[in-house]
This record gives C-alpha cells, sequence and structure tokens, in this order.
C-alpha cells in the first residue's frame, strides 16, 4: 500500500509561471515532510520540508503548503526555471517514531520550457 | 567533494554473483541509511546503520541481503545469490546525527549505484 502518492507522473510548464507539484498520504501519524528533486543519473537533493505544527514554509522561490485535514501537501516554484526541471520527490516521516525511515512518493516529472 | 560517495555507479552481475556497493558518508556524518529504488517506484529504506551498529534492518529482505558499516571503511551492502528482481538503484543517504530535531538530521544522498542482473 502507498502511504505516500504522488498522482500525476509528469508537469510542463512554461519558465516563468508557477509549478505546482502535489502530495498526499494516508498515514496519519506522519508528522514532518520533506522534497527532494533529482537529477538523472544523481541522487535525490534535500529541497526543503515542513513539520505538522506548521501549515507553510518558505525557501527563497521554493514554498510548501501542508493541509493536515486533508493529508495534502503541494510544493510551490515561483518562478519555474529551466534549471528546476527534474523529479521531484515527497517523502514523510513521523517524527515520534522511527523517524529516520523517510517513506517517499513515486515522484513527479517537472519540465519547464523555456 | 565532501558529499556522499557511492561506489560502483553501475555494476553487473549474472544470476547467483554477489553484488558489493559501497558507501562513504559525508564528512562528518555517523549515520547511515540505504535505500532501494525500483524501476517506476519511490525510494524504499531498507536499513539504518551506525558505526559497528545496525539500528533498523527492517526494509532490507531476510535473505541474501546483509549490511555493515564497520568502524574504518566504507559502508556495505551486500547481496548474495542475485536475481533479476534485484535489479534497482541502490541510495545511501547520511546524516550528522539522529534526534528528535528532525530540521537537523536531514538525510543527504548519494548518486545511487544502478544494479542489473543478467
Amino acid at each position: 500500500d502507498q502511504q505516500v502518492k504522488q498522482n500525476s507522473p509528469s508537469l510542463s510548464v512554461q519558465e516563468g509561471r508557477i509549478s505546482i507539484l502535489n502530495c498526499d498520504y494516508t498515514n496519519s501519524m506522519f508528522d514532518y515532510f520533506l522534497w527532494y528533486k533529482k537529477y538523472p543519473a544523481e541522487g535525490p537533493t534535500f529541497l526543503i520540508s515542513i513539520s505538522s505544527i506548521k501549515d507553510k514554509n518558505e525557501d527563497g522561490r521554493f514554498t510548501v503548503f501542508l493541509n493536515k485535514s486533508a493529508k495534502h501537501l503541494s510544493l510551490h516554484i515561483v518562478p519555474s526555471q529551466p534549471g528546476d526541471s527534474a523529479v521531484y520527490f515527497c517523502a514523510a516521516t513521523n517524527s515520534g517514531g522511527s523517524n529516520y525511515k523517510l517513506t517517499f512518493g513515486k515522484g513527479t516529472l517537472l519540465t519547464v520550457n523555456p | 567533494n565532501a558529499g556522499v560517495m557511492q561506489n560502483p555507479r553501475h555494476l553487473v552481475r549474472r544470476r547467483g554473483q554477489e553484488a558489493r556497493l559501497r558507501c562513504s558518508p559525508m564528512k562528518g556524518h555517523s549515520h547511515v541509511y540505504w535505500y532501494r529504488q525500483l524501476p517506476e517506484e519511490g525510494l524504499k529504506f531498507m536499513v539504518y546503520l551506525q558505526k559497528e551498529n545496525i539500528i533498523d534492518e527492517s526494509g532490507m529482505p531476510k535473505e541474501r541481503f546483509s549490511a555493515e558499516f564497520p568502524k574504518e571503511g566504507p559502508s556495505i551492502l551486500r547481496i548474495q545469490q542475485v536475481v533479476r528482481g534485484d535489479s534497482a538503484a541502490y541510495f545511501c543517504a547520511s546524516s550528522p546525527m539522529n534526534g528528535r530535531d528532525l530540521a537537523k538530521n536531514i538525510q543527504y544522498f548519494g548518486a545511487g549505484t544502478r544494479l542489473s542482473v543478467l
């Protein structure tokens, strides 16, 4: 069973516009969420995270929103740049339990067109 | 480059052979994690190690797979008698600590080893 779901395998946006990547989770014990970006032939690179005590975290062009009641989070990239083209993974964990176990979604391939 | 180093990047084995995957954590990191990514899937946790200790191997198959992180040298993920289903990308990650402040325990990943079993 997939506890972290990224239902869009791919997303294509124009340079300068907003990219919105979505993630849903089913395990109510998850309370810490991370986004990783992955280029081909490289490992995932940490991007941004959010604790369940917040509903928003911002870092430059990247903002993550968390809706606990809907068990949904999203990553907004504004403005999108061609260098943002990559696979984006949503990951979740339980800070009170085995917090080192990250549960990943399958990823969304973002393509930013010049 | 002080990042997580994995080698080899690509490994080809025939069924029944052994595969050894190596991971050197980032400088200053003493916690190592291994994940496996099957085709079209997300990364799945396999094992968490500290120096000379296996902390949690709940994600590792019970047979043929083993992991170690010796006092000296890299962490090793060993797969004996490989089968075609073992073909995957294996990622290693490291973190500086593992406590309750997750913002300080971010896992940094290596580039992975892509294992192909013929």
